[in-house]
């Protein structure tokens, strides 16, 4: 039973582009969390999808930032025109239900580093 | 959710027992007591969890005090492998962000 994967493990960007953060959530799994780790700090939530809706986006960005579950494949963190300020590790987790009971596990991570 | 607050770092020496202290006084009745930890820069991982009672899995033992304002994690024979950044979070439905302080980075002394 295959854990959270993300998917690329490392992504380097120039100023400007566009990153792309992949997450498959564990079988079985239909609520999926995003959480940004700046260096030296925790983490933190940017949003909450269950598939196809948007469910919490309270920690993300207004602007260049978005999320998207859809019903087939995995879930899409997408940052448009990225600046330095945007390096960090992505991580994504993922849970059964939205019960305070029920866990979130989460993925190894993306380490964004824009140049 | 409730504020937690953990002292920054902790040694224990391999072998023994480590005892990490959360305080959450102000904690309501329905947010349960969550502990993961972090190892070097991996994804956050999963240890255990509890509402009310004292909790113990394969990994470690959750003990809550009556009053629910603090809780201390036990990891009953620490190796180096447990050196990590360790986090305690209230959590409840409703408000499903895990929210992360800065946890209390354990070493493990051989």
């Amino acid at each position: 039973n295959a854990g959270v994967m993300q998917n690329p493990r490392h992504l380097v960007r120039r100023r400007g582009q566009e990153a792309r953060l992949r997450c498959s959530p564990m079988k079985g799994h239909s609520h999926v969390y995003w959480y940004r780790q700046l260096p030296e700090e925790g983490l933190k939530f940017m949003v909450y999808l269950q598939k196809e809706n948007i469910i919490d986006e309270s920690g993300m960005p207004k602007e260049r930032f978005s999320a998207e579950f859809p019903k087939e494949g995995p879930s899409i963190l997408r940052i448009q025109q990225v600046v330095r300020g945007d390096s960090a590790a992505y991580f994504c987790a993922s849970s059964r239900s939205r019960t305070a009971a029920d866990i979130q596990y989460f993925g190894a991570g993306t380490r964004l580093s824009v140049l | 959710d409730a504020k937690t607050t953990q002292p920054p770092s902790m040694d224990c020496a391999e072998g023994r027992a480590a005892n990490l202290p959360c305080n959450h006084s102000t904690i309501s009745g329905n947010e349960y007591v969550y502990w993961y930890r972090q190892i070097h820069s991996q994804g956050p991982q999963y240890i255990i969890h509890g509402l009310k009672n004292n909790e113990t899995n394969e990994m470690a033992s959750l003990i809550i005090t009556e009053d629910r304002k603090s809780s201390t994690l036990i990891l009953p024979h620490a190796t180096l492998r447990d050196t990590a950044v360790y986090y305690c979070i209230t959590f409840n439905f409703g408000n499903e962000k895990l929210t992360f302080g800065t946890g209390t980075r354990l070493t493990i002394i051989p």
